[in-house]
């Protein structure tokens, strides 16, 4: 079935250093792949998103690439503040109902 | 606007007990999605509902676990008799149409232990 594979599962930095978190996926139609953030005893929030049809995207601090090709896809967080920590899901979907969810990267920015 | 408000925040069940989890949208959205959260895993899929329809429950196991999104009230996602491995924070999410095109709206999600 369709899968998506997040890596690392846990990522430490320092305050003001970048952080990069890698997906990828399996469902070749996949042509949507949202990120969200999930804070402690929250629920998740969108921070961003990239269609199929765009290779790379910023917004501020944030950016993601996207490889169609290799059906990979990052994030990546510059100059890290330390709310940033909290666990950072991807995903991929394909325009249908179901978005698939990768497992979470658990962010820790140390100040 | 309140957003995506699920209770209970924590259910604490017996094994054999029945749990019912409930999740109100944002106002304006008639679309929810439930999703199980296992510790150090990622959201799955449970089930997709519009108002008085299931739309896609193919993620939920087909016994002991139903979800319903009537036309008045909130959404509930209902487990019978819950056994341990149903422990599991279970968020709902919302949104103004299907498609995954669409930001889901995520809730505060309930955890639910079985004793």
């Amino acid at each position: 079935g369709e899968n998506v594979e997040q890596h690392p599962s846990t990522l430490s930095v320092q305050e003001g250093d970048s952080a990069v978190i890698k997906c990828t996926y399996s469902d070749s139609a996949s042509n949507y792949f949202p990120w969200y953030k999930q804070e402690l005893g929250k629920g998740s929030q969108l921070i961003i998103d990239i269609r199929s049809n765009v290779g790379e995207k910023k917004d501020q601090r944030i950016a993601v690439t996207l490889n169609k090709t290799a059906k990979h896809f990052s994030l990546h967080i510059t100059e890290t503040q330390p709310e940033d920590s909290a666990v950072y899901f991807c995903a991929a979907g394909t325009g249908g109902f179901k978005t698939i969810f990768g497992a979470g990267t658990r962010l820790f920015v140390k100040a | 606007n309140a957003g995506v408000m699920q209770n209970p925040r924590h259910l604490v069940r017996r094994r054999g007990q029945e749990a019912r989890l409930r999740c109100s949208p944002m106002k304006g959205h008639s679309h929810v999605y439930w999703y199980r959260q296992l510790p150090e895993e990622g959201l799955k899929f449970m089930v997709y509902l519009q108002k008085e329809n299931i739309i896609d429950e193919s993620g939920m196991p087909k016994e002991r676990f139903s979800a319903e999104f009537p036309k008045e009230g909130p959404s509930i996602l209902r487990i019978q008799q819950v056994v341990r491995g149903d422990s599991a924070a279970y968020f709902c999410a919302s949104a103004t149409t299907g498609g995954t095109y669409n930001e889901q709206f995520f809730g505060p999600g309930t955890r639910l232990t079985v004793l």
